[in-house]
């Protein structure tokens, strides 16, 4: 069965360290994509990331930088420098091809508290 | 600016009553989701729409109902079936299923 696992439920680090969020995924499927959203406290989600299975090439945009890992079944991601306004609830989501509706898997997300 | 626009952002249901939440986007976007998130959880699907006059249950559509006669336009009621509706509600599009979900501020819905 798919499933999502973001194991730390909370991190607080201090505002300029670097922040890892950890995204284990399980899934039978050759075909899929994994996503990332932003929660901030306002409540809207905002897409980050999306990343299909065939693409093992790391991602960095600006501060942001994402680890896909097909052997250990990982997309873990990387704020660098971080700022207060990082803080937020983040979530690491799955699709697969072989769903023709393409649901997204949601994992339960790791609430990121940066302190000034 | 394009967007989905959720309205209430506060709700407020008495015992046996029907609610109804708003989802409005003009992102042209053809397919439209409802989520709902319980604190320290994540999202769950409840109804999703691939086309207009079309949408497929979710997870928890139970209680739940939904329509969608507008392109822009994805409303959804909380009915009294739903014994436990209190939840933070996301309205979601994308131009079609797979594609990434652009979301809207959310409802916050309460029993009184």
């Amino acid at each position: 069965a798919q499933k999502v696992t973001q194991a730390q439920t909370e991190i607080s680090v201090v505002e300029k360290e670097d922040v890892t969020l950890d995204c284990v995924y399980e899934t039978r499927d050759t075909t899929y994509y994994l996503f990332w959203y932003k929660q901030p406290p306002s409540g809207e989600l905002v897409f980050l990331i999306r990343r299909n299975s065939f693409d093992e090439q790391n991602e960095i945009s600006g501060r942001y930088s994402w680890n896909f890992q097909k052997s250990t079944s990982s997309f873990n991601f990387t704020i660098t420098a971080s700022q207060v306004v990082d803080s937020a609830v983040y979530f690491c989501a799955l699709s697969e091809a072989r769903d023709s509706n393409y649901q997204l898997i949601w994992g339960a997300g790791t609430k990121l508290i940066i302190k000034p | 600016d394009g967007g989905i626009t959720q309205s209430p952002k506060y709700l407020f249901r008495k015992e046996g009553q029907n609610v109804t939440l708003s989802c409005e986007q003009n992102l042209n976007h053809d397919a439209m989701y409802w989520y709902r998130q319980d604190p320290g959880q994540g999202l769950r699907l409840i109804y999703y729409s691939q086309i207009v006059n079309d949408f497929q249950k979710g997870d928890i559509a139970e209680g739940y109902s939904v329509s969608r006669e507008k392109k822009e336009s994805f409303p959804l009621t909380v009915t009294s079936a739903q014994k436990n509706p209190t939840a933070f509600y996301l309205c979601a599009s994308s131009i079609s299923l797979g594609q990434p979900q652009h979301f809207g501020d959310g409802t916050r819905l309460s029993i009184l």
